[in-house]
């Protein structure tokens, strides 16, 4: 299985600004997937990334409160901006290689105060 | 409601119990996971499963595609086995995953 490095692992975040998160995979990806947890609930996907195209978005979840870069078939971005407490989770990034099994970034606990 | 459900929520055993944890879906799949997920949020795939069933040391992971139905068994359980067991399912050819809300494993000495 593929090895994906998260950072930063927390972090605590002022109301109104911005974090950027990085993956970085040990092997190459098609797609990346972005998920969040909010507090005692289940994953639920924020956007799928592919190299040299536009992420998509799903439901809820828009480009101008979580830009997403993918440069590379190796590297991922997800910002969250303008943050809210809302905004306070655990934000995780996945993919798979080939027909494989997920595999999944040690995740970002988010806390907006 | 929810395309994934899991029961039960919350199981505390003594180790050495065998456990069960099931996972139903409403929809059709290409594959099912179960995952793990310990106090710092990090997640570790433990099976894929599109059919049958699959054995890995302790673990064993079951599906009835017919019944939309999955198992993750845990024999001869271990204080280290406590963690958050979650079933996801692929449906689409992107592969993303929808989860269920996950089960809360606590096993006591």
């Amino acid at each position: 299985s593929a090895v994906i490095s998260q950072k930063p692992s927390r972090d605590i975040c002022q109301r109104g600004t911005s974090l950027t998160i990085q993956c970085q995979v040990d092997s190459q990806v098609t797609m990346m997937f972005w998920y969040r947890q909010q507090p005692g609930q289940s994953l639920t996907l924020i956007a799928t990334a592919n190299q040299g195209s536009e992420a998509t978005y799903e439901s809820g979840f828009v480009i101008d409160k979580f830009p997403i870069s993918r440069p590379n078939l190796t590297f991922s971005t997800l910002t969250v901006s303008n943050m809210s407490p809302e905004d306070s989770s655990i934000y995780l990034c996945s993919g798979h290689r080939g027909q494989s099994e997920a595999f999944f970034g040690q995740g970002t606990r988010l806390t907006v105060v | 409601k929810n395309e994934v459900e899991q029961s039960p929520q919350n199981l505390t055993a003594q180790e050495g119990e065998f456990i069960t944890i099931n996972c139903s879906y409403s929809v059709g799949i290409s594959a099912l996971h179960w995952l793990q997920q310990h106090p710092g949020g990090g997640i570790v795939s433990l099976f894929m499963l599109s059919s049958g069933k699959k054995k890995h040391g302790r673990l064993i992971a079951t599906i009835n595609i017919q019944e939309k139905h999955s198992s993750l068994h845990i024999t001869a359980s271990h204080p280290r086995d406590s963690a958050v067991y979650i079933c996801a399912v692929e449906a689409g050819s992107a592969r993303q995953l929808t989860f269920g809300s996950g089960t809360q494993l606590t096993v006591l000495p």
